[in-house]
This record gives structure tokens, sequence and C-alpha cells, in this order.
């Protein structure tokens, strides 16, 4: 079944501890990309990836790191969390090109203490 | 710089009465342009989306959409509501940036249907 994969699926951490949120994709995507979702301001793009080794950054970077060594794998990076970190994530994949669909994986609830 | 507003955070409908869900865009170069749906506790799926050729687009579940140059609208339509069309709805643009490309969302409408 062609899906994305996030895990973990919740998280609860305290600030300041590092942690890693996974995101793989079977359909041999180029394209990859994580996203925040908070309530009243809708999906906010965080980095993108355009192939393995092209990571870019989207609209709200700052606290974020991502890297891209294969091709299917996509994980997003938290250094230090901070609690205005706490928020919806989701991990996402479409063929290379403005005009392609995005396929989305389930999310990974975050909650920093 | 590109944005895209939904007029309303939040729609009711009876069932079986016309669904409108409203997305204006602002973007200096022809977008690409999306639906996506959202139900509860799952990741975003499309709807439809406008490319090139007709404007007006057919996408799953009966919903459709106008691309409108002149109006840079993107509404979407249904002319009957299920109780299953009850989710949140999202508008989003994406167009070319350097390299690569960009999608901006709307902030989202959620979308209840009365029995």
């Amino acid at each position: 079944e062609a899906q994305v994969t996030q895990n973990p699926r919740y998280l609860i951490t305290v600030t300041g501890k590092k942690l890693t949120v996974t995101c793989s994709q079977n359909m041999n995507h180029e394209y990859m990309s994580w996203y925040r979702q908070d309530p009243g301001l809708g999906l906010r793009q965080i980095y993108y990836s355009m192939n393995v080794e092209v990571t870019d950054k989207g609209d709200v970077p700052e606290g974020y790191k991502v890297s891209r060594k294969e091709k299917r794998n996509f994980p997003l990076i938290l250094e230090s969390p901070s609690p205005n970190q706490t928020s919806l994530y989701f991990c996402a994949s479409s063929l290379r090109g403005s005009q392609e669909t995005q396929y989305f994986g389930p999310g990974t609830r975050l909650l920093v203490l | 710089a590109q944005s895209v507003t939904q007029l309303g955070s939040h729609v009711s409908v009876s069932e079986g009465a016309l669904v409108l869900l409203r997305c204006n865009y602002s973007s200096s170069v022809p977008p690409y342009l999306f639906w996506y749906v959202q139900y509860p506790n799952q990741g975003l799926q499309l709807l439809l989306k406008y490319t090139t050729g007709a404007t007006l687009v057919k996408g799953i579940n009966g919903f459709e959409a106008e691309f409108k140059k002149s109006e840079t609208s993107f509404h979407l339509t249904k002319p009957s509501a299920h109780m299953s069309d009850a989710a949140e709805y999202f508008c989003a643009v994406s167009r070319a940036n350097g390299g690569g490309f960009k999608t901006i969302f709307g902030a989202g409408t959620r979308l209840f249907v009365k029995a």
C-alpha cells in the first residue's frame, strides 16, 4: 500500500530534550516536506526537500532541523524543544513539480512541557 | 508574496443543502490550486486540484471547484451535503520557487453538517 508513515504518533517531552520524528514514504517520491498545524493558522511549511541531500527552509524553520540521506526518509529533528513547538506535525511527499498532489502522513501530535 | 484566504473558519449546513466553501488567493503568477480535506485524526487527502485547462474541476465525493482568475478565487461546492462531509477543508496554492516549489495553505474551514 502506498503510504507515508510517521513515528511516533503521539509524544510528550520536556523543554530542551532532543527528539526526532521520523517520516518514511514508499512511493519513490522526490519531494518531501514537513508542516505544522496550529488552530486558526492552517498548515505552515517548516522544511522541504526536493531530493536526496537537497533541503530548504519553509516559512517557519526556526528551532527545527532536517536531513535527507535516503530518498524514502525525511526525519524532523528538534534539538532543543520549547513549549511553542507544541503542535500537530505532518509529513508529506509528492512527485517533483508544484502541480503534483501531496500525500500526507497521519500526523504526530507533540506536547512540550 | 503568496497568500490564501478562506472565508469562514466554521460553516454549518443542513444535510441535503448546498455546500459552499470560499477560497481567495493572491499570487504574482498563476498558481496551481488545491483543495484538501482532513477527517478527524487523519492526515490531509486531496479533494481536487486545478493545474491547467478547464476551469471547473470535479473532485471526489461530489465536490467541485471553479477557478476564476479575474476574481482570484477557487471556491469549493457540493450540491447536497452528506453527514460524512463533516471535516476540515483546506485550500492551498503552489508554485515554483527557485529550484523547487512552495505550497501555502489557508487557515482551514471546518464544515458541520446538521441532520
